[in-house]
């Protein structure tokens, strides 16, 4: 089976712009969870999508959003990008959900300028 | 305190030693805990999952649980310059739905 895949694989975005991230999950894979990592606050929940409604969420702002197709791809956006934002953002799927056995892609490197 | 906590590291082993990593959680109600392993520049991979009492093997890595003490350990034996990496335990929280990670602990394998 074909691993998790995200795009683009770097980002360089300026501050106050938008941007959107996208995951395609193992096949036959419904749950779709979005990850931040940072050296200094390691990997952080965002949220998780489940046949295309989000069924947790993490302690993020409202500037960070999701959604998941009925193909189990999934988008996160960002909006209003802050310097802060710079990290690593990894999607990660699993066949039951975010807290069980989960696999994640090759994540998005983000930088904010 | 932490919800997930791990051995701050980092630890170095010599190759062919056992390397154990430690991690300790704060929710007596989690029952799936997972050890992953991030190489540098590379996302988690999940290696090693537990959800009963006791040890699992597989190959050189076995996990250990003990869910009085809330702790859950990954040995490494036979440890080799490849098992070099950052690994991160990972802890369901039944009532949030999701997993929580610890900072990791940075394992260095010398020749």
């Amino acid at each position: 089976k074909a691993g998790v895949t995200q795009t683009p694989r770097y980002l360089i975005k300026t501050r106050g712009q938008q941007v959107t991230l996208s995951c395609s999950p193992i096949s036959g894979h419904r749950s779709v969870s979005w990850y931040q990592q940072t050296p200094g606050q390691g990997l952080q929940f965002l949220f998780e999508y489940f046949s295309e409604t989000q069924r947790n969420k993490g302690n993020f702002p409202g500037r960070f959003s999701g959604r998941q197709f009925s193909n189990s791809r999934s988008e996160m956006n960002v909006s209003t990008l802050e310097l802060g934002d710079s990290a690593l953002y990894l999607c990660a799927s699993s066949l039951v959900g975010a807290d069980y056995e989960q696999y994640f892609g090759p994540g998005t490197r983000l930088t904010v300028t | 305190q932490k919800e997930v906590e791990q051995n701050s590291g980092p630890l170095s082993v010599p190759e062919g030693a056992i390397a154990s990593l430690n991690c300790t959680y704060s929710d007596r109600g989690s029952q799936s805990f997972f050890w992953y392993r991030q190489y540098s520049g590379k996302s988690p991979e999940l290696i090693m999952s537990i959800y009963s009492n006791g040890d699992k093997e597989d190959g050189r890595f076995t996990a250990q649980l003990n869910k009085a003490s809330q702790y859950v350990s990954l040995l490494i034996r036979d440890s080799q310059p490849s098992d070099s990496a950052t690994y991160l335990c990972a802890v369901n929280y039944p009532n949030a739905g999701k997993s929580t990670f610890g900072d990791g602990t940075t394992l260095t394998v010398k020749p």
